[in-house]
């Protein structure tokens, strides 16, 4: 079965360190974005990518970064990791077509402390 | 800038009433409207997705459209303790692959 996946689960880094977190997806999606979620905040977007090497930023880009070589992975680097960063970080993906209809499937999450 | 607005509850039903769920959004161009369940400590889950003014069932979940009011309801019948859950609402527009979500609405069904 087709599915996306996010590693790790969990992290616990410093400040100031780099991090990245994975997202792999066997949809065949071309769409895939990053989602942080706090309390209080629901659900906002910081990047997103429409098909390979296009990256857009979303609501709250600073201090993030994402590449895509490819179709099946969107990668999410903290250039520089500050507390303001700790949060859960959901991967999805959705497939193209006219209308923005498509329905966004997600990764499990993955659960990042900045100390 | 474009908004979802949801009350964040918590919403308490007691088992088998009927849980309504709402949600107003502030773009005239959003086209597509989805309800997303989302278990504690879990990823959001699609329930519903509605693009056409008026009602879609499933099961025991009912959406209500009314675009002219920029309104979008969720209502779950025989609510469950199961159902105990945030309920996400998410709006996407004619021209965007990008979904906008609300910050949800906390409900709890007691047994």
């Amino acid at each position: 079965d087709a599915e996306i996946t996010q590693s790790p689960r969990h992290k616990i880094t410093e400040t100031g360190r780099q991090v990245t977190l994975a997202c792999h997806q066997t949809w065949n999606h071309n769409n895939m974005f990053w989602y942080r979620q706090d309390l209080g905040h629901g659900l906002r977007l910081i990047h997103y990518s429409y098909g390979v090497q296009d990256t857009n930023k979303g609501e709250v880009s600073d201090g993030y970064s994402v590449s895509r070589s490819n179709t099946e992975d969107l990668p999410l680097t903290l250039e520089s990791a500050a507390s303001s960063q700790t949060s859960v970080y959901f991967c999805a993906s959705s497939e193209t077509s006219w209308g923005g209809t498509d329905t966004q499937y997600f990764g499990p999450g993955t659960r990042l402390t900045v100390l | 800038q474009k908004e979802v607005e949801q009350n964040s509850g918590p919403l308490s039903v007691p088992e088998g009433a009927i849980a309504s769920l709402n949600c107003t959004y502030s773009d005239r161009g959003s086209q597509s409207f989805f309800w997303y369940r989302q278990y504690s400590g879990k990823s959001p889950e699609l329930i519903m997705s509605i693009y056409s003014n008026g009602d879609k069932e499933d099961g025991r979940f009912t959406a209500q459209l009314n675009k002219a009011s920029q309104y979008v309801s969720l209502l779950i019948r025989d609510s469950q303790p199961s159902d105990s859950a945030t309920y996400l609402c998410a709006v996407n527009s004619l021209t965007g692959q990008n979904f906008v979500f609300g910050p949800g609405t906390r409900l709890s069904v007691l047994p």
